[in-house]
C-alpha cells in the first residue's frame, strides 16, 4: 500500500487560510469516508483533529476543517495562528482493511 | 476526560520480545476500532496494525512489515489494548502509539538494539 500524496510543506500568514491535500486513490481516500488528519508538534505526541473527513472532536478548534472530493481530502486552516505551526498528517482506510498514513505535511507560520 | 496511555517500551535486543500497553479512560475501548501506529527517529507515522470493535468482529489486521511477528489484542475486562511484538528487528525501534477516533496516547519509546 503506497503512502497518501501530502506537499512537503505549506505556509501562510498569521490570520490567513491555508489547506492541505492529501491524494489517495480510489482504494483508500476515495472509497471510504475514513478519512482522519492529525497534528504533531516537534517532541510531541499527535493530536487528532479531524476525523470521518470532517468531524472534529470535541474540543478541537473550529478552525479547523476537513473535506474530500474524489480521491483527495483536504485540511483547512482558518484564521492562521503562530500555535499551528507543526507537522500534518492525513490517513485513510483501504480496502484491503488496512490503514495508510500520508508522508507529512510541515505547516510554517510566517 | 478521553485518556490512552501507552507502556512497555524499552531496550530490547534484536530476537526478543516486548509487550506494549494501551490503558484507555473515559470511553469503552472495545466499542471503537483501535490501532497501533509507530514513528522512527525523524520521520514519518506509520500504521501497524488495528483491532476492530466488539460490534463488528474484533478483527485484526497487520502492516506487511510485522506481520507473523506482532499480536494486537484487546482485554475488555481492563479497558485496555496490547501489542505483543516477537522476533524484533532494528528497524522496529520506534516511538509506538495507539490511536481511534477518540485520540492518541502520548507513545512508549521501542529500541532494538544490541
Amino acid at each position: 500500500q503506497s503512502a497518501l500524496t501530502q506537499p512537503a510543506s505549506v505556509s501562510g500568514s498569521p490570520g490567513q487560510s491555508i489547506t492541505i491535500s492529501c491524494t489517495g486513490t480510489s482504494s483508500d481516500v476515495g472509497r471510504y469516508n475514513y478519512v482522519s488528519w492529525c497534528q504533531q508538534h516537534p517532541g510531541k505526541a499527535p493530536k487528532l483533529i479531524i476525523y470521518d473527513v470532517s468531524k472534529r472532536p470535541s474540543g478541537v478548534s473550529n478552525r479547523f476543517s476537513g473535506s474530500k472530493s474524489g480521491n483527495t481530502a483536504s485540511l483547512t486552516i482558518s484564521g492562521l495562528q503562530a500555535d499551528d505551526e507543526a507537522d500534518y498528517y492525513c490517513i485513510s482506510h483501504t480496502s484491503s482493511g488496512t490503514s495508510v498514513f500520508g508522508g507529512g505535511t510541515q505547516v510554517a507560520v510566517l | 476526560e478521553v485518556q490512552l496511555v501507552e507502556s512497555g517500551g524499552g531496550l530490547v535486543q534484536p530476537g526478543g520480545s516486548l509487550r506494549l500497553s494501551c490503558a484507555a479512560s473515559g470511553f469503552t475501548l472495545s466499542s471503537y476500532w483501535m490501532h497501533w501506529v509507530r514513528q522512527a527517529p525523524g520521520q514519518g507515522l506509520v500504521w501497524v496494525s488495528r483491532i476492530s470493535s466488539d460490534r463488528d468482529g474484533s478483527n485484526t489486521i497487520y502492516a506487511d512489515s510485522v506481520k507473523g511477528r506482532f499480536t494486537i489484542s484487546r482485554d475488555n475486562a481492563k479497558n485496555t489494548l496490547y501489542l505483543q511484538m516477537s522476533s524484533l528487528r532494528a528497524e522496529d525501534t520506534a516511538v509506538y502509539y495507539c490511536e481511534s477516533d477518540v485520540g492518541w496516547g502520548q507513545g512508549t519509546l521501542v529500541t532494538v538494539s544490541s
